[in-house]
């Protein structure tokens, strides 16, 4: 597609269980982030992914949450055991190798822990 | 370290009225400066960026923002807001000089509010 895709676009899952988020980056852009944003909050930086360097993971808030990006495209990010503190909107975003390059966002997965 | 700086966390204008969204940062080096817009249960949209040349940039929607490095500013500008405009305002900083850590530092956002 022309854009960032993200799925599913909301989530509802109980404390406890393990979920999924994926994320489809515009092709051919090399960084990918993924954040989480609170209801009418900033962004909340998680992780980010340039090419075939080692991830910054310095935003992951516990060991529970983690990520993948596979074949340097599609994104998945895990977040086990989930809690209630985790309902958010996660967003991702991925962008060209420049420095000077924008990112562009997909439209969010909202995820509710019940 | 390196950090963006949103100091109002709402800005109401009416509309017709210049607006203005503030925004300061610190980085280490020379910067690159994004502003983004995210509208009600939207995601984010890329305005506008300072790359280098012209301090004044032109971006989506009628905005602007000047680049001010010895205030180490981005303001974004609008001469005459709309209601559309209304919306949560992002800026973003990336340091040229980072090598390969092309990490986007952002600030907290600011609420725009435009009433008719």
């Amino acid at each position: 597609g022309a854009g960032v895709s993200q799925s599913p676009s909301n989530k509802v899952t109980e404390k406890g269980k393990d979920v999924e988020l994926r994320c489809d980056p515009i092709s051919g852009h090399t960084a990918l982030y993924w954040y989480r944003q609170s209801l009418g909050q900033g962004l909340e930086f998680l992780i980010y992914f340039q090419g075939n360097s080692a991830p910054d993971k310095s935003g992951l808030p516990s060991d529970r949450f983690s990520a993948e990006r596979t074949g340097g495209s599609v994104s998945t990010l895990t977040i086990q055991r989930t809690q209630q503190e985790d309902s958010a909107v996660y967003l991702c975003a991925s962008s060209l190798k420049g420095q000077g390059t924008e990112a562009f966002f997909g439209q969010g997965t909202r995820l509710t822990v019940v | 370290a390196q950090s963006v700086a949103q100091p109002e966390d709402q800005v109401n204008v009416a509309e017709g009225n210049p607006l203005t969204v503030k925004c300061t940062y610190s980085v280490s080096g020379n910067p690159y400066l994004f502003w983004y817009v995210q509208y009600p249960n939207r995601g984010l949209q890329f305005l506008l960026k300072y790359i280098t040349g012209d301090n004044l940039v032109k971006g989506s929607y009628g905005f602007e923002a000047e680049f001010n490095k010895s205030q180490t500013s981005f303001h974004l500008k609008k001469p005459s807001a709309l209601v559309s405009d209304s919306a949560l305002y992002f800026c973003a900083v990336r340091d040229r000089n980072a090598g390969n850590n092309r990490k986007l530092i952002w600030g907290l956002g600011t609420s725009l509010a435009v009433n008719p």
